[in-house]
């Protein structure tokens, strides 16, 4: 079975400085990655995903993440963050052979960030 | 905004009641897809339909029940509640049966109380 491990609970950091929210995951499978941001009181909303291709994958707003294989890691980097960027955030991994789109999440990183 | 519709968006209910919650996917995606999130057991599929017909199972209690009707909106009916059915429901759909991405709704917060 599919888990996804996030390795960190809480990340505390100051504005404009560089981030990294850990994700590991368990399959033996080939899959798909994730991440979904989920800002106070909101819904969840995807940040960026792997699919296939490059293992370097971007969001719009200046997140990246990047899939290492031989590591089972999808972890995810800010080079500087922004009070705007507070926000619990979610690994997620899917079987690519289950043909239904199945997401195991971690358990989430909450995202604090101060001035 | 996603483009996923979920009514209601607040529901407090008392301890063996019944209730139905709402999901209007995207226009044009058939999958539809819903999740339980709760403090303690997280973010957990429940149950997967495309185009009416259910293709997954994940961690749904026997109490709980779905199905998708055919203009795709589909119903969550959580029945015999209890304390431990609070959590936030979130529907999210995608365009096919094995689609790559799926968008969440903005979720039901259900309280039992």
């Amino acid at each position: 079975a599919q888990s996804v491990t996030q390795l960190d609970s809480q990340v505390p950091v100051f504005e404009e400085a560089p981030v990294e929210l850990r994700c590991n995951y368990s399959s033996s499978v080939s899959v798909y990655l994730f991440w979904y941001v989920q800002y106070p009181n909101q819904g969840l909303q995807l940040l960026l995903k792997y699919l296939s291709g490059s293992t370097l994958v971007k969001s719009i707003n200046g997140f990246e993440a990047e899939f290492n294989k031989s590591q089972t890691s999808f972890h995810l980097r800010k080079p500087s963050v922004h009070i705007s960027d507070t926000a619990e955030y979610f690994c997620a991994v899917s079987d690519k052979q289950q043909g239904a789109q199945k997401l195991v999440f971690g358990q989430g990183t909450r995202l604090t960030i101060n001035p | 905004d996603s483009g996923v519709t979920q009514t209601p968006k607040h529901l407090i209910t008392a301890t063996g009641q019944r209730v139905t919650l709402r999901c209007s996917p995207r226009s044009g995606d058939l999958s539809v897809y819903w999740y339980q999130q709760s403090l303690d057991q997280g973010l957990q599929f429940l149950i997967h339909y495309y185009n009416g017909e259910e293709r997954a199972k994940g961690n749904i209690l026997e109490r709980f029940s779905a199905q998708q009707f055919p203009d795709l909106h589909s119903e969550l009916n959580l029945s015999s509640l209890e304390l431990g059915d609070s959590a936030l429901y979130f529907c999210a759909s995608s365009v096919s049966v094995d689609g790559n991405t799926i968008y969440f709704g903005e979720g039901s917060w259900l309280t039992v109380v």
